[in-house]
């Protein structure tokens, strides 16, 4: 069993929809990431959160460290928020990331 | 600042061949870290340095790999020989300490035929 997971692994929307990526981990974590991988591209940190809520224009994460659990929703969906989109674990001592298999979102016209 | 810089973005060699990765870190930021992607395994740290010193090489898989920074502006990942299933995007990220300011480079896609 993978420390971080992730689901749904992949997702289709149509624009506009509200979606929602979980992701669960086992391991303890000073903070959790989310990442955002377009293809064939680079990966961007859209949030790192180690406590509640964030929020940044259309997305907004959130986490409950009690139940290990955090998701990331985007409001009104677009086609550009095509991306894979990555969950990961941090630990401050550390700074490594346990990464999640990736969420592939697809969101049509 | 320009970001954590990568190079090569593309790599195509043959089996066999020496090859090496470059990564310039954002200044400022003394955690490096090299990961590997692929579509099997996904994301992979491989090893990361802390102030230049390497700290946790255990993700290397093999002694065909070897990293090094020998500055707080540089370093280099290296596999010798390379093999066919070395072949990945490498990615080269750089942060602050406690997960702040965590940057990835564009990756060094490379192929070994």
């Amino acid at each position: 069993k993978n420390e971080v997971e992730q689901s749904p692994q992949n997702l289709t929307a149509q624009e506009g929809e509200f979606i929602t990526i979980n992701c669960s981990y086992s391991v303890g974590i000073s903070a959790l990431h989310w990442l955002q991988q377009h293809p064939g591209g680079g990966i961007v940190s859209l949030f790192m959160l180690s406590s509640g809520k964030k929020k940044h224009g259309r997305l907004i994460a959130t986490i409950n460290i009690q139940e290990k659990h955090s998701s990331l929703h985007i409001t009104a969906s677009h086609p550009r928020d095509s991306a894979v989109y990555i969950c990961a674990a941090l630990n401050y001592n550390t700074d490594k990331l346990i990464f999640g298999t990736g969420t592939r979102l697809q969101v049509f016209p | 600042d320009a970001g954590v810089i990568q190079s090569p973005r593309h790599e195509v060699t043959e089996m066999g061949q020496e090859v090496t990765l470059r990564c310039k870190p954002i200044s400022g930021h003394n955690s490096l870290f090299w990961y590997r992607q692929t579509m099997m395994r996904g994301l992979e740290l491989l090893i990361y340095f802390n102030n230049n010193v390497p700290i946790d090489d255990s993700g290397m898989p093999e002694d065909r790999f070897s990293a090094k920074m020998p500055n707080a502006s540089f370093s280099t990942l290296k596999i010798q020989p390379s093999e066919p299933r070395d072949s990945a995007v490498y990615f080269c990220a750089s942060s602050t300490g406690q997960g702040r300011g965590y940057t990835f480079g564009s990756g060094t896609r490379l192929t070994v035929v």
